[in-house]
């Protein structure tokens, strides 16, 4: 199977500050995906990006598939951004494969 | 909306004992997903359904087998628990499979001990 890499693996952050998430993939894709796994352990779709980039409020990613690598900005960070970032990559059928993850902890 | 819906969230099993996993969407997705996630690991896909009729195996799908039942519902199933598949399970859908710009959709997890 293809290897996710994600990097850092954990992160502490005071709040307001800004931080990017990064994840590598060994193989070429035909669809990533990012999530963030809250503290309760629910699953919430952030971005569905293969490619390009795209913003939603203080979050946004960026995917440069020719380099294999996609990276997760969040400005002024909140406490509740707090859990942990997956990023998951397809590359054919319907798998997809899932990076170990970034957890990030927002401190007041 | 529910979304996806699985049950039951919490589990405790025996080491033999056999137990069905149950997961339903309201959102006439397609293509649904069983992964598991081991502590400080990323999920994992055990199976898949593209689509009503047709199951596939994903990366772990030893110990495990699936029924997608109908549109709505895809169970899984351990027939015989053993403690290396303590884990907590998650079921998920999607309208259409990895190819298509569709986002995949997560249950709220089930957390199963296995003694």
């Amino acid at each position: 199977g293809i290897q996710v890499e994600q990097s850092p693996p954990d992160l502490i952050l005071q709040e307001g500050a800004n931080s990017t998430l990064r994840c590598n993939f060994s193989d070429s894709v035909n669809n990533l995906q990012w999530f963030h796994q809250n503290p309760w352990g629910q699953l919430i779709n952030l971005f569905y990006i293969p490619s390009g980039t795209k913003q939603n409020g203080r979050l946004s990613a960026t995917t440069v598939a020719t380099e294999r690598y996609s990276l997760l900005y969040i400005s002024s960070s909140q406490t509740t951004d707090s859990g942990v970032y997956f990023c998951a990559v397809v590359r054919t059928g319907n798998q997809f494969y899932f990076g170990t993850g970034t957890s990030l902890t927002v401190i007041p | 909306n529910a979304g996806v819906t699985q049950t039951p969230k919490f589990q405790v099993l025996k080491t033999g004992q056999s137990m069905t996993l149950q997961c339903a969407q309201d959102m006439n997705h397609n293509s649904m997903y069983w992964y598991r996630q081991d502590p400080g690991m990323g999920l994992r896909l055990i199976y898949y359904s593209a689509s009503e009729g047709t199951t596939d195996k994903g990366e772990v799908p030893n110990g495990y087998n699936v029924s997608r039942l109908n549109k709505r519902e895809f169970s899984l199933r351990l027939e015989s628990a053993a403690p290396s598949q303590t884990s907590v399970y998650f079921c998920a859908s999607s309208e259409v499979g990895g190819f298509g710009n569709q986002p995949q959709h997560f249950g709220d997890g089930t957390r199963l001990s296995i003694l």
